[in-house]
């Protein structure tokens, strides 16, 4: 069964940077497309972005307000997806999944990794 | 960006009920790429619905998807007790890829 691990959370303050990761297992990883979505506590869920596998390219795409401060990335060898956030603000607190699917969807989640901006 | 719409915002209903949620996307979704999501609180989400009608894997057959285009349904045909949670719609779009949820309905106990 396909198990998706995240690791890398904690307090961070504004205009800082982390690296998340998120350990998969139980399914070929280097053919999948990965992804990470966050959840404000409470809130509901929006989509950070993906990197597709590398026989499609290993490219990455993201929506509009995650473009140029989050970088997506993947080491198949280790089975491992990252997300590389930068010049944090306090309304990047939120839970952050990562997924995979295929048509479209998203049938695996992880437990997700909670991430606080806060001075 | 495709936006989606999810009416109503909460569901009071009972046990043995019928759950009807809908989904609106701001433009047609090419491919049906519609999703739907069930989330109880401190749990990621699950998969009911891909496809806009596909049940997920394990996914008790009371739940049913169905719509095309702009509108989208899920329903649940008799509530049970460990149904009430939130529930979000997803949509992905190819070129380029993108995705994105739906803002969620609260489905509670009446």
């Amino acid at each position: 069964e396909a198990q998706l691990v995240e690791s890398g959370g904690g307090l961070v303050k504004p205009g800082g940077s982390l690296r998340l990761s998120c350990a998969a297992s139980g399914f070929t990883f280097s053919k999948a497309w990965m992804n990470w979505v966050r959840q404000v506590p409470g809130k509901g869920l929006e989509w950070v972005g993906l990197i597709k596998r590398i026989t499609d390219g290993g490219t990455t795409h993201y929506p509009a307000p995650m473009k140029g401060r989050f970088t997506i990335s993947r080491d198949d060898s280790k089975n491992t997806l990252y997300l590389q956030m930068n010049s944090l603000k306090t309304e990047d607190t939120a839970i952050y999944y990562c997924a995979t699917g295929d048509s479209g969807s998203y049938s695996w989640w992880g437990q997700g990794t909670l991430v606080t901006v806060s001075s | 960006e495709i936006v989606l719409t999810q009416s109503p915002g909460t569901l009071s209903l009972s046990p043995g009920e019928r759950a009807t949620l809908s989904c609106r996307a701001s433009q047609s979704l090419i491919g049906n790429y519609l999703a739907w999501y069930q989330q109880k609180p401190g749990q990621a989400p699950r998969l009911l619905i891909y496809g806009a009608s596909s049940r997920a894997t394990g996914i008790p057959d009371r739940f049913s998807g169905s719509g095309s285009g702009t509108d989208f349904t899920l329903t649940i045909s008799r509530l049970e007790p460990e149904d009430f949670a939130m529930y979000y719609c997803q949509q992905y779009s190819t070129s380029p890829p993108m995705y994105s949820f739906g803002q969620g309905t609260k489905l509670e106990i009446k």
